[in-house]
């Protein structure tokens, strides 16, 4: 069975840097794309951005261009989302998923990470 | 940008019910419409895909239809289980429509 193991809860600083982790399982990783999804707390889901982790290739939401980095290592199968400078309103709880190349939906979700930014 | 919009945002039901989730994208998105299933504190479960297709081992209560513009998911039968929050999805661009929680 496809897993996506996540990173653990994180309790950050504004302006304090992050990365948090996303692990597949299984020897199919390349052949499929990870997305990540914002959840706040209380409200709905927001798709981030995904990331091929068979080259690296990356596509961002224009809300969240600029403001994160998606990056992947496949010789370790994991997938990472990273922020430079926190801020208080990155508070909420981050999915990854997977889905195949082209128009496919997300069949496999992480357990999510909550990363808490407060001062 | 495509903008998902469901209706109603909330609904309230009982067991055994049936119900129906709208959901209407701004342009034309073909079938490429999924939907989820979210419970608190928990990932969302993929559902529906392709609009109608139902993903294995999802019970075949729930049936999704529509193409273009308008979709909805039907749950046939309510059960005690489906009291949760269901998003569409349109995944060309991945953009969510804003949930509608089910609730008793």
């Amino acid at each position: 069975e496809v897993q996506l193991v996540q990173s653990g809860a994180e309790v950050k600083k504004p302006g304090e840097s992050l990365r948090i982790s996303c692990q597949g399982s299984g020897n199919s990783f390349t052949n499929y794309w990870i997305s990540w999804v914002r959840q706040m707390p209380g409200k709905g889901l927001e798709w981030m951005g995904r990331i091929d982790p068979s080259n690296s290739y990356t596509y961002y939401s224009p809300s969240f261009q600029g403001h994160v980095t998606l990056s992947s290592d496949k010789s370790i199968t994991t997938a990472y989302l990273q922020w430079t400078s926190l801020e208080a309103s990155d508070t909420a709880m981050y999915y990854c998923a997977r889905h195949s190349r082209g128009l496919q939906a997300f069949d496999v979700w992480g357990p999510g990470t909550m990363v808490i930014v407060s001062s | 940008d495509i903008q998902m919009t469901q209706s109603p945002s909330t609904l309230s039901a009982s067991v055994g019910d049936r119900v129906t989730i709208t959901c209407r994208a701004s342009h034309i998105i073909s079938s490429w419409l999924a939907w989820y299933q979210q419970k608190p504190g928990k990932a969302p479960k993929l559902l529906i895909f392709e609009a109608s297709t139902l993903e294995s081992g999802v019970p075949s209560r729930f049936s999704g239809s529509g193409s273009g513009t308008e979709f909805t998911l039907t749950i046939s039968s309510l059960q005690p289980d489906d009291f949760a929050t269901y998003y569409c999805q349109q995944y060309n661009t991945y953009t969510f429509g804003q949930g509608t929680k089910l609730e008793i």
